[in-house]
């Protein structure tokens, strides 16, 4: 099994659509959560962390169930900038990361 | 945050020749980390690279092939050695605070032919 595992997509979906990315993880000791994203030919960047509670950030919303290993990504009234590769990364310690394999979302007109 | 530089963007090499790629970064962190990316694939470690000590390299990864130095807090390098063009990929440092944001480098495009 791999240790992060996300949704393979790719998803093409219209501008103001809502979609939702998931993402599990194997290791119950992990520790910290993430969303990055990675545009094309450019190195990944960090979107939001992801919190036990569930946090927001605008139109992006993370979620963390530790119980099920299993965080997903919501992203409400897509926009054509929203058009890129989005990794799930668990952390085990000291930064030592592990990253899902991506999806990729495509935001039509 | 932090700034890193990473050189070279790309590169285009003959098999059976190394590449170093050089990592600096704007201010002093205890671990770097140095990646892989294929094509269409995410990104896998390939080691961690620590001041004054070896490198820790994961599963699949050896140090003859991957050479890393570490000579002090604001740099690293890493070589692919004696390429083959299955080494052909993105190449990419990182750093990050304590279970905190990792800040990468640009990459580095190696095409080995």
């Amino acid at each position: 099994r791999k240790e992060v595992e996300q949704d393979p997509g790719p998803f093409n979906v219209p501008e103001g659509a809502t979609v939702a990315f998931n993402c599990t993880y194997s290791n119950s000791a992990s520790q910290s959560f993430f969303w990055y994203r990675q545009d094309c030919r450019k190195e990944p960047k960090l979107l939001m962390s992801v919190y036990s509670s569930g946090n927001e950030d605008g139109r992006f919303t993370a979620q963390l169930n530790r119980a099920s290993q299993y965080i997903s990504l919501l992203i409400r009234d897509s926009k054509l900038s929203d058009s890129a590769t989005y990794l799930c990364v668990v952390e085990y310690n000291n930064n030592d990361m592990r990253f899902g394999a991506g999806t990729r979302l495509t935001v039509k007109p | 945050s932090a700034v890193i530089s990473q050189k070279p963007s790309r590169d285009i090499c003959q098999r059976g020749t190394s590449l170093t790629i050089q990592c600096q970064v704007d201010s002093q962190v205890t671990m770097m980390f140095w990646y892989r990316q294929q094509p269409g694939q995410s990104l896998t470690l390939i080691a961690t690279a620590n001041q004054g000590s070896e490198a820790t390299y994961e599963s699949g990864f050896v140090i003859d092939k991957f050479p890393i130095s570490r000579p002090n807090l604001t740099f690293s390098t890493l070589t692919v050695s004696n390429m083959s063009p299955e080494d052909s990929s993105i190449y990419l440092c990182s750093v990050g605070y304590g279970n905190t944001e990792a800040f990468f480098g640009q990459g580095t495009r190696l095409t080995v032919v």
